[in-house]
C-alpha cells in the first residue's frame, strides 16, 4: 500500500509553462519534504513544510502544505530546462519517513 | 544545508565477492540514517533504518544476512553487500537525519553509489 500518492507520474512540458505536481495521502504527517533527484545523482532537498496550510516560495516554485497536513502541492512558475528532474515529497512521521513514488518533469526548450 | 557524503562513488565488482559502501554525515552528527536502493526511472526504496549502537531495522523483503548494516558512530553508517550477484546491481542512496528545531528532522541524501556485479 502505498502511503503517499503523487501525481502525476510523468510530465513533459514546453519551457515557460506553468504545471503542478501533488502529493496526496490518507495519512496525517508532522512534515513533509520536497526533493529533486538528478540522474545518477542522490535526492537534493527543496524544501520542508510543517505547519498546516503553510505556503512557502523557493524562487519558482511554491510549495504548499495542506490545513489537515496530509497532502501537499509543488507548483512551478515558468518551468525551464534546469528543472527537469525527478520530484519527491516524503512525509515525516515519528522518525520514519514515507517517499512518494515521484514525478518524472522533463522540461523541452 | 548538511552534507552526506558516500564512499565509493561507484564499484564495479565480481559476483560471489563483498562491497561496502560508507556514508558519513559530514557536518552533523545524525540520530538515524537510512540505506535506499533505487532502480532505474523509479522512486527510492527503503531497505533498512539505522540507528547508531544498535541493530539496524530491515523492511520486509530485505535480507539483513544479505544486506549488513554497521552503524558505528554517530556520523558513519556502513552498507556491505556480501556475496554480490548481479540481481543486486543497483543505485544505492544513503541519508542522514539531522534534528531540527521543534522537532523537525530533515532528511539529508548522499550522492549515491552505483554498483555493478558481474
Amino acid at each position: 500500500t502505498q502511503l503517499l500518492e503523487q501525481s502525476p507520474q510523468f510530465l513533459s512540458i514546453q519551457e515557460g509553462e506553468n504545471l503542478t505536481v501533488y502529493c496526496n495521502s490518507s495519512s496525517v504527517f508532522s512534515s513533509l519534504q520536497w526533493y529533486r533527484q538528478e540522474p545518477g545523482e542522490g535526492p537534493v532537498l527543496l524544501v520542508t513544510v510543517v505547519t498546516g496550510g503553510e505556503v512557502k516560495k523557493l524562487k519558482r516554485l511554491t510549495f504548499q502544505f495542506g490545513d489537515a497536513r496530509k497532502d501537499s502541492s509543488l507548483h512551478i512558475t515558468a518551468a525551464q530546462p534546469g528543472d527537469t528532474g525527478l520530484y519527491l515529497c516524503a512525509g515525516a512521521r515519528w522518525q520514519n519517513f514515507v517517499f512518494g513514488p515521484g514525478t518524472r518533469l522533463s522540461v523541452l526548450p | 544545508g548538511a552534507v552526506v557524503s558516500q564512499h565509493p562513488s561507484w564499484v564495479i565488482c565480481k559476483s560471489g565477492t563483498s562491497v561496502k559502501i560508507e556514508c558519513r554525515s559530514l557536518d552533523f552528527q545524525a540520530t538515524t540514517m537510512f540505506w535506499y536502493r533505487q532502480f532505474p526511472k523509479q522512486s527510492l526504496m527503503l531497505m533498512a533504518t539505522s540507528n547508531e549502537g544498535s541493530k539496524a531495522t530491515y523492511e520486509q523483503g530485505v535480507e539483513k544476512d544479505k544486506f549488513l548494516i554497521n552503524h558505528a558512530s554517530l556520523t558513519l553508517s556502513t552498507l556491505t553487500v556480501t556475496s554480490a550477484h548481479p540481481e543486486d546491481s543497483s543505485f544505492y542512496i544513503c541519508s542522514a537525519t539531522r534534528p531540527g528545531l521543534a522537532g523537525v528532522d530533515t532528511q539529508y541524501f548522499g550522492p549515491g553509489t552505483r554498483l555493478t556485479v558481474l
